[in-house]
C-alpha cells in the first residue's frame, strides 16, 4: 500500500484552531480527501484537493502541495462537536484502475 | 433516497464459519471498495472494483473473498481462513475517477466467537 502519515492523536481548546497534517507518496497521485469520523460511524466527507492550494468551505480548510506531498485540515472555531477521528485519503491511479487509500486518522479531543 | 447500505450492522459468527456481508447502492456508481477497520486504527482496503464482473485485491485481502456480478452490489466474503476476522467492515462507492467522493454505508460490526 502507499504510505500516508497523519499524527495519531491531538487535543484542542474549543474556540481555537487546529491543523491536521497529512503526507503521502507522490506516485499515483490523483486527489486527496479528508473525512470525518465520529466513534462507531461512518466517515463522512469534508473536503477536496487535487490542485495546490487552499479550499475552504465554512469552518474547515484544506490545503494541498503536490510536489512535497503534503496536505493539512485546518479547523476553525473549534466546537465540542468536532471531537472526532480525520482520516486523509488519497486516491491513487495505475494499470488502468484507482485505488482509494486512507490514511490511520488523526484523533482529536476538543476540550473546554 | 440514493446511498449505499449495508446490512446487517451487528453479526455475529462463530469462528470457522464463513460469512458473507452484504453491501447495495443506488447512486450508479461503478467504483465500489470494502475497508476494514479495527479499535482506534484507521480504514485498510480489501478489496475494491471499478467494473462489474472486475475487482482487484487492496493491502489485506488474505482470507476474504469478493463478486461483483451486478453495478449495484459487492458483497464481501470472510472466511476462515481470515485469522483475525472480528473488525467493523466499511463499503464505499464513488464515480470511477477522479475527483469524485466515497459515499460509506453505515458498516457491519462483525464479531466472530
Amino acid at each position: 500500500g502507499q504510505n500516508i502519515d497523519q499524527p495519531t492523536e491531538m487535543t484542542a481548546t474549543e474556540g481555537a484552531i487546529v491543523q491536521i497534517n497529512c503526507t503521502y507518496q507522490t506516485s499515483g497521485f490523483n486527489g486527496l480527501f479528508w473525512y470525518q469520523q465520529h466513534a462507531g460511524e461512518a466517515p463522512t466527507f469534508l473536503s477536496y484537493n487535487v490542485l495546490d492550494g487552499l479550499e475552504e468551505k465554512g469552518r474547515f480548510s484544506s490545503f494541498l502541495s503536490r510536489s512535497k506531498g503534503y496536505s493539512y485540515l485546518l479547523l476553525k472555531e473549534l466546537q465540542m462537536k468536532d471531537s472526532a477521528s480525520y482520516l486523509c485519503a488519497v486516491l491513487y491511479s495505475g494499470a488502468g484502475s484507482y485505488q482509494l487509500t486512507f490514511g490511520k486518522g488523526t484523533k482529536l479531543s476538543v476540550i473546554p | 433516497d440514493g446511498g449505499i447500505t449495508q446490512s446487517p450492522k451487528y453479526l455475529f459468527r462463530k469462528e470457522g464459519q464463513n460469512v458473507t456481508l452484504s453491501c447495495e447502492q443506488n447512486l450508479n456508481h461503478d467504483a465500489m471498495y470494502w475497508y476494514r477497520q479495527d479499535p482506534g486504527q484507521g480504514l485498510r482496503l480489501i478489496y475494491y472494483s471499478q467494473i462489474v464482473n472486475d475487482f482487484q485485491k487492496g493491502d489485506i485481502a488474505e482470507g476474504y473473498s469478493v463478486s461483483r456480478e451486478k453495478k449495484e452490489s459487492f458483497p464481501l466474503t470472510v472466511t476462515s481462513a481470515q485469522k483475525n476476522p472480528t473488525a467493523f467492515y466499511l463499503c464505499a462507492s464513488n464515480q470511477a475517477g477522479t475527483g469524485n467522493e466515497a459515499f460509506f454505508g453505515q458498516g457491519t460490526r462483525l464479531t466472530v466467537v
